[in-house]
């Protein structure tokens, strides 16, 4: 089993629809991250989360909430969403400290309509 | 404020050349620094990792990177390209404490020609 789980993979919405993406990892780290990645732009932080009761704003959050349901699971919702969020988003995770490794989940392709 | 720059968004090299994949960061305080690749609709994954240790790092499918300080480079490089390392690439840098978040590079797309 991958160390870091979303879902769906692909999925296609309309415009000012609900939607949310799912992850869950397995390498029991207190860190969670979502990016999202487009072309030319590498990867941007939307949210993070160093604990079940620490959610933090990244450099791209607006449009964006999420939900640390346990310390496996981390969520994301776009409240309603709009043709620009249309990317690539990535579930990571990662151990405290500066010097670890973060694992990253295989992307959730989101096209908004 | 910290930063990473890839020099190049997109690199073509011949297989069996030399690969060259420029980093360089920006830094007031000793940085970790990471090589991350992403093969065609996966997710990132480690290459290799500078953390104070040795200069010169090793990591997986023949790719190693050297630090200098000097230089605030952390290039990455692979004598003998193969038609699998196509992918793309990205250089991270971290610090120490708790709350130091990736600060991640723009990536460079690297093409393996036959």
């Amino acid at each position: 089993d991958a160390d870091v789980t979303q879902t769906p993979r692909n999925r296609i919405t309309k415009t000012g629809k609900r939607i949310m993406l799912e992850c869950s990892q397995t390498k029991g780290h207190d860190r969670m991250y979502w990016y999202r990645q487009d072309p030319g732009l590498g990867l941007r932080l939307i949210y993070y989360s160093f604990d079940v009761k620490d959610i933090n704003k990244g450099e791209i959050s607006d449009g964006y909430s999420v939900s640390r349901q346990a310390q496996a699971k981390f969520s994301l919702s776009l409240e309603s969403a709009i043709p620009n969020q249309t990317a690539l988003y990535f579930c990571a995770t990662s151990g405290e400290g500066g010097n670890t490794e973060a694992f990253f989940g295989q992307g959730t392709r989101l096209t908004v309509v | 404020a910290q930063s990473v720059t890839q020099l190049g968004s997109h690199v073509s090299v011949s297989e069996g050349a030399l690969v060259l994949l420029r980093c360089n960061y920006s830094s007031s305080v000793p940085p970790y620094l990471f090589w991350y690749v992403q093969y065609p609709n996966q997710g990132l994954q480690l290459l290799l990792k500078y953390t104070s240790a040795a200069t010169l790092v090793k990591g997986i499918n023949g790719f190693e990177a050297e630090f200098k300080k000097s230089e605030t480079s952390f290039h990455l490089t692979k004598p003998s390209a193969h038609m699998s390392d196509a992918a793309e690439y990205f250089c991270a840098v971290s610090y120490a404490g708790n709350n130091r978040k990736l600060i991640w590079g723009l990536g460079t797309s690297l093409a393996v020609n036959p």
